[in-house]
């Protein structure tokens, strides 16, 4: 297994445009987790879930943000009429239990550029 | 609710100096806390993780943490610091079944 992948690495878009990431997890893992993080702060939690259900959202999840996991394998965070503030590097990240002492595997993230 | 605090967003050492990063942590139940370390434009990646197994925890490249319930801390250190120990440090505990970071703490190594 090649660990957590993310694609694109890199997005640079309008103000007003439309953009989709899309994370593909390590096999079987039944958790997935997306964060956001801004230049000099920690990851914030973004939504996460179990196979294909979305189990949790952010108060910082806005109407503009939306998140699919289809058949509980890949993840695509969609991020509708972008806003420079949208700016942010996003971070997904998998688990293979729902215990609390398992930790998470990171991708590399999605850096977001809106200009 | 728990929530993860590290003191000090800049901490610089020199070459084969001790590191030391600070988390505290408060939660009303036993905590599971992580330090992952980011570099430039990459993920995270684990150093260690406390599970309440043993108190004092090592990781990888030459890491360890001590977790003190007195002291509501899980301070990271690590005793001679390398060039390539120059990054970010996350502090980070379970809430609910998902991770909550810390605001993160730059670490410069100067030769």
């Amino acid at each position: 297994d090649t660990g957590v992948s993310q694609d694109p690495r890199h997005k640079i878009t309008k103000r007003g445009q439309n953009v989709t990431f899309r994370c593909d997890p390590i096999s079987e893992h039944n958790r997935l987790y997306w964060y956001r993080q801004t230049l000099g702060q920690g990851p914030e939690f973004l939504t996460y879930f179990q196979n294909e259900a979305q189990l949790e959202k952010s108060r910082l999840l806005s109407d503009r943000f939306s998140a699919e996991r289809p058949k509980g394998s890949f993840s695509t965070l969609e991020i509708q009429r972008t806003e420079q503030g949208d700016s942010a590097m996003y971070l997904c990240a998998s688990s293979p239990l729902s215990q609390q002492n398992t930790e998470a595997f990171f991708g590399q993230g999605t850096r977001l550029t809106v200009v | 609710a728990q929530s993860v605090t590290q003191l000090g967003s800049h901490v610089s050492v020199s070459e084969g100096a001790l590191v030391l990063l600070r988390c505290n942590y408060s939660s009303s139940v036993p905590p599971y806390l992580f330090w992952y370390v980011q570099y430039p434009n990459q993920g995270l990646q684990l150093l260690l993780k406390y599970t309440s197994a043993a108190t004092l925890v090592k990781g990888i490249n030459g890491f360890e943490a001590e977790f003190k319930k007195s002291e509501t801390s899980f301070h990271l250190t690590k005793p001679s610091a390398h060039m390539s120990d120059a990054a970010e440090y996350f502090c980070a505990g379970n809430q609910g079944g998902k991770l909550i970071f810390g605001q993160g703490t730059e670490l410069s190594v100067k030769p």
